[in-house]
């Protein structure tokens, strides 16, 4: 059965450090990986985008990595602030599917940064 | 652009009781979705569309019926409220690119079956 995992379920973290939240896929094949930000009360917001090819992505303080051979992911956040306490959800789009985007999503990491 | 919008933002409902949730793009995506999410699950993909006139079932379209008469519009129907569909909902909206696209989401809607 096709999953994604995420890991850990929550984190508190001060303002100024690094995290890193961790995702595993069972996915396969795959066509990309995507890391979505989703504050409390609003919609997912997209942060990264990479295909199986693809080893990292950044946006801002933002790194994604992909090891397709393991089927996992990473997020790593530099720099930590208060505006990235939120739910971070990892997301798999299967190679199949024909013209639909059937994605897969995580159940999310809920970040706390305190400062 | 206003992206996507949906509304009402909450809504209760009691059992068997009808309700249509709107949901708007004004950034000329052909692909429209509607989702809900249940606490401490992922999202699940009920219905979604192509373009006007094409709709599709998702993972859990039980319970629901959608239309797409333009490329702007994707309201989501319930027809009879159950308890299990206590959840919110999200609509998004994407334009087909090479496969890599972007989905982008509206605020939500909470809904509450009592």
């Amino acid at each position: 059965k096709n999953q994604v995992e995420q890991s850990p379920q929550s984190l508190i973290i001060l303002e100024g450090k690094n995290c890193t939240l961790q995702c595993n896929y069972t996915v396969s094949p795959f066509s990309n990986l995507r890391w979505y930000k989703q504050d409390t009360g609003r919609g997912p917001v997209s942060l990264t985008i990479m295909t199986f090819s693809e080893n990292t992505k950044s946006n801002g303080r933002y790194t994604a990595t992909l090891d397709a051979d393991t089927k996992q992911s990473s997020l790593h956040i530099t720099a930590s602030q208060l505006s990235d306490s939120a739910s971070y959800i990892c997301v798999v789009s299967p190679s199949y599917g024909g013209a639909t985007n059937k994605l897969i999503f995580g159940t999310g990491t809920l970040l706390a940064v305190q400062p | 652009n206003a992206g996507v919008t949906q509304t009402p933002k909450f809504r209760i409902l009691k059992i068997g009781q009808s309700m249509t949730l709107q949901c708007t793009q004004d950034m000329n995506h052909n692909y429209m979705y509607w989702y809900r999410q249940d606490p401490g699950m992922g999202l699940k993909l009920i219905y979604y569309s192509v373009g006007a006139g094409i709709t599709d079932k998702g993972e859990v379209p039980n319970g629901y019926n959608v239309s797409r008469s333009t490329t702007e519009d994707f309201p989501l129907r319930l027809e009879l409220a159950a308890p299990s569909q206590t959840s919110v909902y999200f609509c998004a909206s994407s334009y087909r690119d090479r496969g890599t696209d972007t989905q982008y989401f509206g605020p939500g809607t909470r809904l509450t079956v009592l």
